[in-house]
């Protein structure tokens, strides 16, 4: 079944140790995102790739990294987690251009200690 | 800058109409999305709109007011599975999302 899957669904984390949260898809689409999500603020991003090879920061960058070296994989590396961090992480892809609908994986919840 | 104001939260009756709004200020505007999110899903697309007017999807439709920055999302005969939050969304001049913080809407018997 097409879509994008999140890996891990949750995780408690201990403060300073590095995470990654993974991300794929199978439908091909060019641009991938990664959001975190809290409780009465909207989706915020946090980096963007357009197309394979490349990355972009969004509105929240700082405490993250991402790679994008082929199509289906996007993954999301918290080099040192902080509290502050604790949130739910979506990941997201979608055709670029305009009207194009973003495809939203199931999420991780993330706790930091 | 960039800024989307929806309602917090909303109380409905099984059966009835809803109308829930969305007022933004963007630099540059490539259309308007709502989403629903049920509690602890993710967010599923319901509905674009570009050009002003209506545009109508079974149950939900969605309204859109360029000049005036504004946009509704319209749910006829509410059922019970529509409890969830509305989240409204600008595409922006990179293709890009800003997502307004949603609105629970809370659908009673």
């Amino acid at each position: 079944i097409a879509g994008i899957t999140q890996a891990p669904t949750s995780q408690i984390l201990a403060a300073g140790r590095r995470m990654t949260l993974r991300c794929t898809q199978d439908m091909r689409h060019n641009a991938m995102y990664w959001y975190r999500q809290d409780l009465g603020l909207g989706l915020r991003l946090i980096h963007y790739s357009n197309t394979a090879g490349t990355t972009g920061k969004g509105e929240v960058p700082d405490g993250y990294s991402v790679s994008r070296a082929n199509t289906d994989d996007f993954p999301l590396t918290l080099a040192s987690a902080v509290p502050s961090q604790t949130s739910v992480y979506f990941c997201a892809s979608s055709e670029r251009g305009e009207g194009n609908e973003q495809f939203f994986g199931p999420g991780t919840r993330l706790t930091v200690l | 800058g960039q800024n989307i104001d929806q309602p917090t939260e909303m109380t409905a009756t099984e059966g009835a109409i809803v109308q829930i709004n969305c007022t933004y200020q963007t630099s540059g505007f490539n259309g308007l999305f709502w989403y629903q999110q049920h509690a602890g899903e993710a967010p599923t697309f319901l509905s674009y709109n570009v050009l002003d007017g209506l545009e109508e999807k079974g149950r939900f439709s969605s309204f859109l007011s360029r000049s005036k920055g504004y946009s509704y999302l319209l749910l006829k005969e509410l059922q019970m599975k529509d409890s969830a939050s509305y989240l409204c969304a600008i595409m922006d001049s990179n293709y890009q999302l800003i997502w307004g913080a949603g609105t629970k809407l809370i659908i009673k018997p």
